[in-house]
């Protein structure tokens, strides 16, 4: 099946600093990368939509400056987050999907990504 | 606007039972595409089952099958002889024709007692 994965599994970091996450499609070419972001007890929330070669397109209210996505290559998009501060802790989550197969209709997640901003 | 509902906040079921978990979903796009996720402790969301709006017959994958009932816009995911491992976070999800993103439910948090 599809694999992706995300590095680092979490992280924490002093209020500031910039941080950067990792997603990797391991066994597929991923045309598309979307990041999500999760809240205890809550749903996911799309940040970003990201396909390879070209900007992302943010989800309203999204700071993209706040937010930079990097999706240079087939298998591998980054998120960092600029001058992270205590708000921007939370659940990082990424998907990918492929053009092409049966499945491409699937997003297929990484592991995601605990940031801990103190 | 496209919305999903669960409107299960939580479950409690006995093991080998079979649970329903509910969602219905508003949409006047005929094409469109229904997923269900399970999201552990661990945080990872799985996949477990995907049905397309023009499917004429109800997806099944091992113990997960999907009860689509198209008129009444609902796309509940059955599992059947439920087991510990199965208690988790279920996400109901859409995705519609042309479009990438998907929309999720609120979820419904399961667990099996045994």
């Amino acid at each position: 099946g599809a694999v992706v994965s995300q590095h680092p599994s979490w992280v924490i970091c002093k209020s500031g600093t910039s941080v950067k996450i990792e997603c990797r499609s391991l066994d597929f070419q991923a045309t598309t990368m979307f990041w999500y972001r999760q809240f205890p007890k809550q749903s996911l929330m799309l940040m970003a939509t990201s396909n390879e070669g070209s900007k992302a397109t943010y989800e309203q209210g999204v700071e993209k400056d706040k937010f930079l996505i990097n999706h240079a290559s087939l298998t591998l998009s980054t998120l960092t987050v600029t001058s992270a501060h205590p708000e921007d802790s939370s659940f990082y989550i990424c998907s990918a999907t492929t053009s092409s197969g049966e499945d491409q209709e699937t997003q297929y997640f990484g592991p995601g990504t605990r940031l801990l901003v103190l | 606007a496209q919305k999903i509902t669960q409107t299960q906040p939580g479950m409690f079921v006995q093991e080998k039972e079979a649970v329903t978990l509910d969602c219905t979903y508003d949409t006047s796009d005929p094409s469109y595409g229904l997923f269900w996720y399970k999201q552990p402790s661990s945080g990872e969301m799985i996949f477990l089952i995907y049905q397309g709006s023009y499917d004429q017959q109800n997806a099944t994958e091992g113990r997960y099958s999907l009860n689509f009932q198209k008129a009444r816009k609902s796309a509940n995911l059955v599992i059947s002889a439920s087991q510990l491992g199965d208690s988790a976070m279920y996400f109901c999800a859409m995705k519609f024709l042309g479009a990438q993103k998907l929309v999720f439910g609120q979820g419904t948090r399961l667990t099996i007692n045994p």
